[in-house]
């Protein structure tokens, strides 16, 4: 099974700030990488696709990237709405797996 | 609009079964693969099943490969879970979910608690 192991697991950033998560793979996936955000109560909601690609909608301030099986998530600008859990996931083969997770909050 | 719909979880007791369903409307169901995934309270999603657009590929995490079974009707766009021999970590919220370009969409999810 291919292990994703996300960092870290919870962080605190001032409003504006740049905040980094990042996701290395157990093996080489490929672009095959999704990245979700999720808010208490509510399904995960994709943010990026194949690592890098904004689904439709989604803001400029996230961003992705990918370094060998190093993957990173960036948001430019924080902003209060995106206080959240997020994920990564990969979906190069079976069982399909996720990080475990970056609770986002604000300082 | 764009959406898929679970319905179908509840209580039951340990060794008992279920049958989750999820329904597809706004796209054309019959195209695309569909997972289900689970989350336990308080933790990160873990995927459970995929079935491929026409039932030609299923796959099962090894947690509950015996126990559960996914199934379509794409003339009813529609997914199924028949969970069977439940336990209590199977307790969780369900979701199926497209992660297939072009649509990237879970659901608003279906609570099972095995107690």
């Amino acid at each position: 099974d291919i292990q994703m192991t996300q960092s870290p697991s919870s962080l605190s950033a001032s409003i504006g700030d740049t905040v980094t998560i990042t996701c290395q793979a157990s093996q080489d996936i490929s672009r095959f990488l999704n990245w979700y955000q999720q808010k208490p109560g509510q399904a995960p909601k994709l943010l990026i696709y194949d690592v890098s690609n904004l689904e439709t909608g989604v803001p400029s301030r996230f961003s992705g990237s990918r370094s060998g099986t190093d993957f990173t998530f960036s948001i430019s600008s924080l902003q209060p709405e995106d206080i959240a859990t997020y994920f990564c996931q990969q979906y190069d083969s079976v069982p399909r797996t996720f990080g475990q997770g970056t609770r986002v909050d604000i300082k | 609009e764009v959406q898929l719909v679970e319905s179908g979880g509840g209580l039951v007791k340990p060794g008992g079964s279920l049958r989750l369903a999820c329904a597809g409307s706004g796209f054309n169901f019959n195209n695309y693969n569909i997972n289900w995934v689970r989350q336990a309270p308080g933790k990160g999603p873990e995927w459970v099943s995929s079935i491929s657009s026409s039932s030609t590929y299923i796959y099962y995490a090894d947690s509950v490969k015996g126990r559960f079974a996914i199934s379509r009707d794409n003339a009813k766009n529609s997914l199924y879970l028949q969970m069977d021999s439940l336990r209590a970590d199977d307790s969780a919220v369900y979701y199926c979910a497209i992660w297939q370009r072009p649509l990237g969409i879970w659901g608003q999810g279906t609570m099972v608690t095995v107690s």
